[in-house]
């Protein structure tokens, strides 16, 4: 069965700080995956998704940026966060592009 | 650019009854069109999917979609106090960035 892990859990950051979230998949190989963000009683929105190792593509402009080092791990990152960045973040993996997707847990982020 | 908009954004309903959520979206070449059920907290789960016009039941859910009509809808039978969560369609892009675009939501509540 596949498992999908996020870390940390939760994070309470700085203005101004640096980042790095991150997302492991097992139990799957060449997986499709998404980063998605929510706001507090916001819409979920998908930042970034990749289909390969090493290739991302941008879905919505955050300030953010990700990268996929290796076939399981997903990795989203800023060098300077904003108190906008505040929210919840979900990692997501599916087998192709029009199957259903599989969330991770969350990570919830707090920017003071 | 793709717009997905849900109602009604809340319903309350006694145990056992039908319910009917609805979603409409922009783009009539959309492919492919889901429900996602969140409850607070927690990640979204995928209910089910559809790729073309018509019906698709599985157990309590049916999904009806409608593309002529912009439209697709869930509905859950016998309705549970389990099934009490955020429910939110999602729909893909056909132009640009590949992307799939979640709704609002409607939020259930299921009285016993």
């Amino acid at each position: 069965a596949q498992t999908i892990h996020q870390w940390p859990v939760a994070e309470i950051k700085a203005v101004g700080s640096p980042l790095s979230l991150g997302c492991t998949i097992k139990g799957k190989s060449s997986p499709n995956l998404y980063w998605y963000w929510q706001a507090t009683g916001g819409t979920l929105q998908q930042l970034f998704y990749s289909i390969t190792v090493g290739q991302v593509e941008s879905v919505v402009q955050l300030n953010l940026s990700a990268s996929r080092p290796k076939d399981d791990q997903f990795i989203l990152s800023t060098e300077k966060l904003l108190l906008s960045h505040s929210g919840f973040y979900l990692c997501a993996w599916s087998q192709g592009l029009h199957y259903e997707q599989y969330f991770g847990p969350g990570t919830r982020l707090t920017v003071l | 650019q793709q717009k997905v908009q849900q109602s009604p954004e809340s319903l309350i309903v006694p145990e056992g009854a039908m319910t009917s959520l609805n979603c409409t979206f922009s783009d009539s070449a959309s492919q492919y069109f889901a429900w996602y059920r969140q409850h607070s907290g927690k990640a979204p789960k995928a209910l089910m999917s559809i790729f073309s016009n018509g019906e698709k039941e599985e157990g309590r859910f049916t999904i009806h979609l409608n593309k002529a009509s912009l439209h697709f809808s869930l509905h859950i039978r016998d309705s549970q106090p389990s099934d009490s969560a955020l429910y939110l369609c999602a729909v893909t892009t056909s132009s640009g960035s590949w992307q799939l675009i979640f709704g609002s939501g409607t939020q259930l509540t299921v009285m016993p």
